[in-house]
């Protein structure tokens, strides 16, 4: 295992596309993590699953911001009508739940979202 | 509302000194912090963490002290080498958020030979 894989890297999209990223864990992990990084902040928490279950969306920044991870694997963030807004690097991490104190969360290369 | 504060935006250090990057949080419930290191085009990578139950975690050249009653947290990396250049992320947590992390906005580490 090579550690969280991310796709695509880049994405240039014209305002009012959906885009569609993907996200592989670490296998062994649970939870997984979306994260959304803009220029010259830290990352900012979007939402998480345990398993296939999504226990916290709340900070999702919009209903245009949607994710899954159907079959408790792999996840999709998708954003609906895009913004010029929304252009930033989109980052995904995993833990296993007994591993964070130890060794954090892993995140991905993340995918960076330009809309024009 | 940004509950984890990073104040110096950069920090400039001769190789083989020691680093001390500073962090600030507000939220008393936090209860686990970490620090991540982040070069360009990459993800932030895992360095050291620590639970509110202690006040002094080690690992190698990085240390990591934490002040629960001026909820301040630091970083010291020695000796700094060159490769160590990057940008540092305080980041923390508590247990009810699903350890979901809250980040600060960086402090990018110049190490000059």
């Amino acid at each position: 295992d090579t550690g969280v894989s991310q796709n695509p890297r880049h994405k240039i999209t014209k305002r009012g596309q959906n885009v569609t990223f993907r996200c592989d864990p670490i296998s062994e992990h649970n939870r997984l993590y979306w994260y959304r990084q803009t220029l010259g902040q830290g990352p900012e928490f979007l939402t998480y699953f345990q398993n296939e279950a999504q226990l916290e969306k709340s900070r999702l920044l919009s209903d245009r911001f949607s994710a899954e991870r159907p079959k408790g694997s792999f996840s999709t963030l998708e954003i609906q009508r895009t913004e010029q807004g929304d252009s930033a690097m989109y980052l995904c991490a995993s833990s296993s739940g007994n591993g964070i104190l130890n060794y954090g969360y892993t995140f991905g290369s993340g995918t960076r979202l330009t809309v024009v | 509302d940004q509950q984890v504060k990073q104040n110096s935006p950069s920090l400039s250090v001769q190789e083989g000194r020691i680093s001390i990057l500073n962090c600030d949080y507000t939220n008393s419930m936090f209860d686990y912090f970490l620090w991540y290191k982040k070069y360009p085009a990459e993800g932030p990578t895992f360095l050291i963490s620590i639970s509110s139950i202690k006040d002094k975690n080690e690992d190698g050249r990085f240390t990591v002290f934490l002040n629960k009653s001026a909820k301040h947290l630091s970083l010291h990396i020695v000796p700094s080498q060159p490769g160590d250049s990057a940008v540092y992320f305080c980041a923390a947590s508590d247990l009810n958020s699903g350890y979901a992390l809250n980040f600060g906005k960086g402090t990018s580490l110049l190490v000059t030979p």
